[in-house]
């Protein structure tokens, strides 16, 4: 167990829906990054925070957004869902600075229908 | 843009056997992580290799770093079943993006 906790675990949706991602970091841990992996894309980077602050911007579509909150904890939007959004999505947190060790999250496996 | 390539893809392999996965990565960078991921899990990290010349070890895999041939390797030693799984490395950019590389399924045979 990494400690970091993600919910829900699965979710399943119709297209040009919306749906919220949530994250809580370890314990003491001021970074969130959220990822994509797809069996088409692989593993993609979609965003990080530190500390609240966008830190750094992947691969990230403009129909998703995230978001860090004061508590740390970090939600991931993703809206007008479309069939090709179908993935699992994981959560990393880290103490911080560049080059952390990176603590996953178990995903939210997403399924658009 | 920075780009990312491991070989090889996918790696059958005996137990006891070592053997090498290759990570080349195209620009300059200063950060250099390996993942292994279990089939239907998460991604557990393994090593973060942040200098020229680092090299780690964990039981049976060592990794290394050459910034300057833009190279990592991830080595195992005397493989045992239990190391079967996909391995990622990874790369931070400069700005600060993480760009992965496809994974190497790893299977190793009793």
């Amino acid at each position: 167990d990494s400690g970091v906790t993600q919910t829900p675990k699965h979710l399943i949706t119709a297209t040009g829906q919306r749906v919220t991602l949530r994250c809580s970091p370890r314990s003491g841990d001021l970074s969130v990054y959220w990822y994509q992996q797809s069996l088409d894309q692989g593993l993609q980077f979609l965003i990080q925070y530190y500390n609240g602050e966008e830190r750094a911007k992947g691969n990230i579509l403009e129909r998703f957004s995230a978001q860090q909150f004061p508590d740390l904890h970090s939600e991931l939007n993703l809206s007008s869902l479309e069939l090709g959004d179908s993935a699992l999505y994981f959560c990393a947190s880290s103490a911080g600075g560049t080059g952390s060790e990176q603590f996953f999250g178990p995903g939210t496996r997403l399924t658009v229908l | 843009e920075l780009k990312v390539e491991q070989n090889p893809l996918f790696l059958s392999m005996q137990e006891g056997k070592n053997y090498t996965i290759y990570c080349n990565y195209s620009t300059t960078s200063d950060r250099l992580y390996w993942y292994r991921q279990d089939p239907g899990k998460s991604l557990e990290s393994l090593f973060v290799l942040l200098s020229n010349g680092a090299v780690k070890q964990e039981g049976r895999l060592m990794a290394s770093l050459d910034t300057k041939a833009r190279l990592s390797t991830l080595h195992i030693t005397a493989a045992v079943h239990d190391l079967s799984a996909t391995y990622f490395c990874a790369v931070g950019d400069r700005d600060d993006k993480i760009i992965f590389g496809k994974g190497t399924r790893l299977h190793i045979l009793p």
